[in-house]
């Protein structure tokens, strides 16, 4: 299995101000996700992170909002810019090895906007 | 889109008992299905999954059910234990052995009093 850390693990931020949110996995993976999950609520998928290119994003999700990057296969990065307090949330990094490979998720980073 | 739901926003039990967690997905090209466990300050935590071509899967005190004329699936926990106490979420997937996403349920609170 898979072992993903995030970082941090949880911050407060001031309205207008980006923060930039880290995902390690202990092993190479084929596909990188983030997601979010509102307070009580499922999880939803912003989009996948594809290593060497830009990242698909799902309805609802751009790039401008939340630019992702993923320059290896162990690594990648959810930067939330602008944040209101909408934004207040789980992020969640998720990681396959591959092609019906079994999904796994880190532990998450809560965000809360003030 | 198409959506994964469950019947049941909440469940109690005794310890010792076993539980029922049940799911409706409503994408009959759904071809994979998974559950998760997600603890308090957590992320999703893989326990079981289920191809379309079975019915029935077993693990360690857990079982999956798959009845595709139905569009239903049921995790069950064999002995429930407090430390079961959870919210679990089912996801199903389309093209797993593709580069297929998973689409999340909206989650079942199980509470395992002692």
């Amino acid at each position: 299995s898979a072992v993903i850390s995030q970082k941090p693990s949880r911050d407060i931020c001031q309205r207008g101000t980006s923060l930039t949110i880290q995902c390690q996995v202990d092993s190479q993976v084929t596909m990188m996700f983030w997601y979010r999950q509102q307070p009580g609520q499922s999880l939803t998928l912003i989009a996948t992170a594809n290593q060497g290119s830009e990242a698909t994003y799902e309805s609802g999700f751009v790039i401008d909002k939340f630019p992702i990057s993923r320059p290896n296969l162990t690594f990648s990065t959810l930067t939330v810019s602008n944040m209101s307090p909408e934004d207040s949330s789980i992020y969640l990094c998720s990681a396959r090895s591959g092609p019906g490979g079994t999904q796994y998720f880190g532990p998450g980073t809560r965000l809360t906007v003030l | 889109g198409e959506s994964v739901g469950l019947h049941l926003p909440t469940l109690s039990v005794q310890e010792g008992d076993n539980s029922i967690i049940n799911c409706a997905y409503s994408n009959s090209a759904s071809d994979y299905f998974i559950w998760y466990k997600q603890e308090s300050g957590k992320g999703p935590q893989f326990i079981i999954d289920i191809r379309s071509n079975m019915d029935k899967r077993q693990g360690q005190r857990v079982t999956v059910l798959l009845n595709k004329t139905v569009k239903h699936l049921s995790l069950q926990i064999a002995a429930t234990q407090p430390g079961d106490s959870a919210v679990y979420f089912c996801a199903e997937n389309i093209s797993w052995t593709s580069y297929g996403k998973l689409t999340f349920g909206q989650g079942t609170i199980l509470t395992v009093h002692p």
